[in-house]
């Protein structure tokens, strides 16, 4: 069965520190996965993209890491900000031509001053 | 913005009563997808359409649930009688496919739905 399991379900760090979050997913074929971040009220908005070849990439403070082999993708936020405060949703896409996307349940994070 | 466009971005109804969404989407984007989502829950896939062909529905969208594409661009999805569980926020996304290339999905804003 296709998932994408997330962890933590939730998170509190200081403003200015660092923190990882965690994607495990047994969709298959794989095709790539996306990480999505959503503020309260909003629509998701794509973070980074990665696909079967791609082991790192960043975007500004986000770093997301992908082990193919071992179906696992994490987001290290470096350098929090109040304004990271937000959902972050982890999405993986299989192969093929109908709806392919498989979504996480999110991890909430809150930076606090 | 991403470009998707979605309305009402609140809309509050008496138990009962039918509710009508709309999306825009990107305009050369030949996909459009609709989610819920509750609380502290991520996206749950509604239906797609394929320009205006409706390819999957959920098994999540009852009787009540209706969605059209008509004309292959905005896209509108009607909700019938409805039911306190049905509160949560909606929302569309769209996104081009082509056959061997990558699909990325840009969504909306969503209509948060209360019934009351």
């Amino acid at each position: 069965k296709n998932q994408v399991e997330q962890s933590p379900q939730s998170l509190i760090i200081l403003e200015g520190k660092n923190c990882t979050l965690q994607c495990n997913y047994t969709v298959s074929p794989f095709s790539n996965l996306r990480w999505y971040k959503q503020d309260t009220g909003r629509g998701p908005v794509s973070l980074t993209i990665m696909t079967f070849s791609e082991n790192t990439k960043s975007n500004g403070r986000y770093t997301a890491t992908l082990d193919a082999d071992t179906k696992q993708s994490s987001l290290h936020i470096t350098a929090s900000q109040l304004s990271d405060s937000a959902s972050y949703i982890c999405v993986v896409s299989a192969l093929g031509t109908g709806n392919q996307f498989y979504f996480g349940t999110g991890t909430s994070l809150t930076v606090i001053p | 913005d991403t470009g998707v466009s979605q309305n009402p971005r609140h809309k509050i109804t008496k138990r009962g009563q039918n509710v009508t969404f709309r999306c825009d989407p990107i305009s050369e984007h030949n996909r459009l997808y609709w989610y819920r989502q509750t609380l502290g829950q991520g996206p749950e896939f509604l239906t797609y359409f394929q320009n205006e062909a409706q390819l999957e529905k959920s098994r999540l969208l009852s009787d009540r649930f209706s969605a059209e594409r008509p004309k292959g661009s905005f896209s509108t999805l009607e909700i019938q009688r409805t039911e306190q569980g049905d509160s949560a926020m909606y929302l569309c996304a769209s996104s081009l496919k082509r056959s061997q290339a990558q699909e990325t999905q840009y969504f909306g804003p969503g209509t948060r739905l209360l019934v009351l």
